[in-house]
């Protein structure tokens, strides 16, 4: 089982729409969470942090479950310039930690 | 504020030669950086962490001979790929992390990438 998993997708949604990626981790000692969106050929670029309480970016919300060691990211009103991959991102361990990404769930927003 | 820059974007050689690629934090200091590799259509593969003043620590797999990193300053670190084969071709990106200039510890910003072509 991989320490971070995401449904590949891809997720194919009409503009306007409401999509909603999920993300589960293995480690229970996981300390902090994030989402990076990654376009083609370019780097990784934060998105938002994840805590428990909820994080709220405009269009973006991510909830963290730490009971289920499950993340979510949810993109209202989808645009165009919303394609891209969307990396779920855990670090275990504090001091020293290690990040753990996963796959990434591609996202296609279409007109 | 938290900018990594990263140089060469872009880098053709010929099988043999050694590239040498440099990643920055502009307006931080990067306590940890972070070497990735990633092939097309796949996830981002880690390659090493190195701290400022250390040797790095490669992940299982990669050699460390062929890919000589080096974190000499807290605002510079150096990724060589020693005599590039084809197979080496890949889109190199730096990370780093640190906890002043707005930058946090436990988050990664990412360089632009260095996209390598060993021909």
């Amino acid at each position: 089982r991989k320490e971070v998993e995401q449904d590949p997708g891809p997720f194919n949604v009409p503009e306007g729409a409401t999509v909603a990626f999920n993300c589960t981790y293995s480690n229970s000692a996981s300390q902090s969470f994030f989402w990076y969106r990654q376009d083609c050929r370019k780097e990784p670029k934060l998105l938002m942090s994840v805590y428990s309480s909820g994080n709220e970016d405009g269009r973006f919300t991510a909830q963290l479950n730490r009971a289920s060691q499950y993340i979510s990211l949810l993109i209202r009103d989808s645009k165009l310039s919303d394609s891209a991959t969307y990396l779920c991102v855990v670090n275990k361990g504090t001091g020293g930690f290690k990040t753990i990404f996963g796959a990434g769930t591609r996202l296609f927003v279409k007109a | 504020g938290a900018v990594v820059s990263q140089h060469p974007s872009r880098v053709i050689c010929k099988s043999g030669t050694s590239v040498k690629i440099e990643c920055r934090s502009l307006d931080f200091q990067a306590t940890t950086m972070f070497w990735y590799r990633q092939f097309p259509k796949q996830s981002l593969m880690l390659m090493a962490t190195s701290n400022e003043g250390s040797k790095a620590t490669y992940e299982q797999g990669v050699e460390k001979d062929k890919f000589l990193i080096n974190h000499a300053s807290l605002t510079l670190s150096t990724l060589t790929v020693t005599s590039a084969h084809p197979e080496d071709s890949s889109f190199y990106i730096c990370s780093a992390s640190g906890t002043s200039g707005g930058a946090r510890a436990d988050t990664q910003y990412f360089g632009p990438g260095t996209r390598l072509t060993v021909l």
